[in-house]
């Protein structure tokens, strides 16, 4: 099956500066990477997606790129404002079998932006 | 957004207890799932509907026991469960169980088992 590995677990910026969330995936079929962020005592949201026939999709402050020879894509996130303080999940959807496709989540990373 | 909607929020029970998660959707899809969330671990999809029929069962031990009677309502039955059963259990709904597609998570039910 599928597995996805994240790093870092937690990250420290301060607010202004870049971060970037880097995920690896093993399914070289795997086709559709989104990217869930948590706030504190919430439910994950959906906050950008790539799929494998795109490199990179930007959507204001946040990016992702894939690199689907190397199997890993990110998320960027700049100019960083203290509301973007959560967890933020990694996800790869691949076939799992029986006709049905299953997402795989990273770990997460804790991202922590310092006023 | 409000279209998923989990009932308890928070949840403690003894081993020997049974209890249900509810879920409720709002947005007119056709597809609901389970995941377990706990600390320091991915999201674990638990079950997967799709149209009111199972299509996903991920290896769940038997004491979690799903069942969907529309396509808007999603239960999760609990009974006899461990300590290690401790988790945020979320709901999820999506347009099709392509899995392409975004996911809607409910809130979550905080569960304890004691």
């Amino acid at each position: 099956g599928e597995n996805v590995e994240q790093h870092p677990s937690t990250l420290s910026v301060q607010e202004g500066d870049s971060a970037v969330i880097k995920c690896t995936y093993s399914d070289s079929a795997s086709n559709y990477f989104p990217w869930y962020k948590q706030e504190l005592g919430k439910r994950p949201q959906l906050i950008i997606d790539i799929r494998s026939n795109v490199g990179e999709k930007k959507d204001q402050r946040i990016a992702v790129t894939l690199n689907k020879t190397a199997k890993h894509f990110s998320l960027h996130i700049t100019e960083t404002q203290p509301e973007d303080s959560a967890v933020y999940f990694c996800a790869a959807l691949a076939y799992s079998g029986a006709g049905s496709y299953q997402l795989t989540f990273g770990k997460g990373t804790k991202l922590s932006v310092i006023p | 957004e409000t279209g998923v909607t989990q009932t308890p929020r928070h949840l403690v029970m003894g081993m020997t207890n049974k209890k249900s998660l509810k879920c409720e959707q709002h947005l007119g899809h056709n597809a609901m799932y389970w995941y377990k969330q706990s600390a320091k671990k991915p999201l674990e999809l638990m079950f997967v509907y799709s149209l009111e029929e199972r299509v996903e069962n991920n290896s769940v031990p038997s004491r979690f026991s799903p069942e969907c009677p529309n396509s808007s309502h999603l239960f999760l039955h609990l009974h006899t469960l461990q300590p290690e059963d401790s988790a945020l259990y979320l709901c999820a709904s999506s347009q099709d169980a392509l899995g392409n597609e975004k996911l809607f998570f409910g809130s979550g039910t905080q569960l304890s088992v004691l």
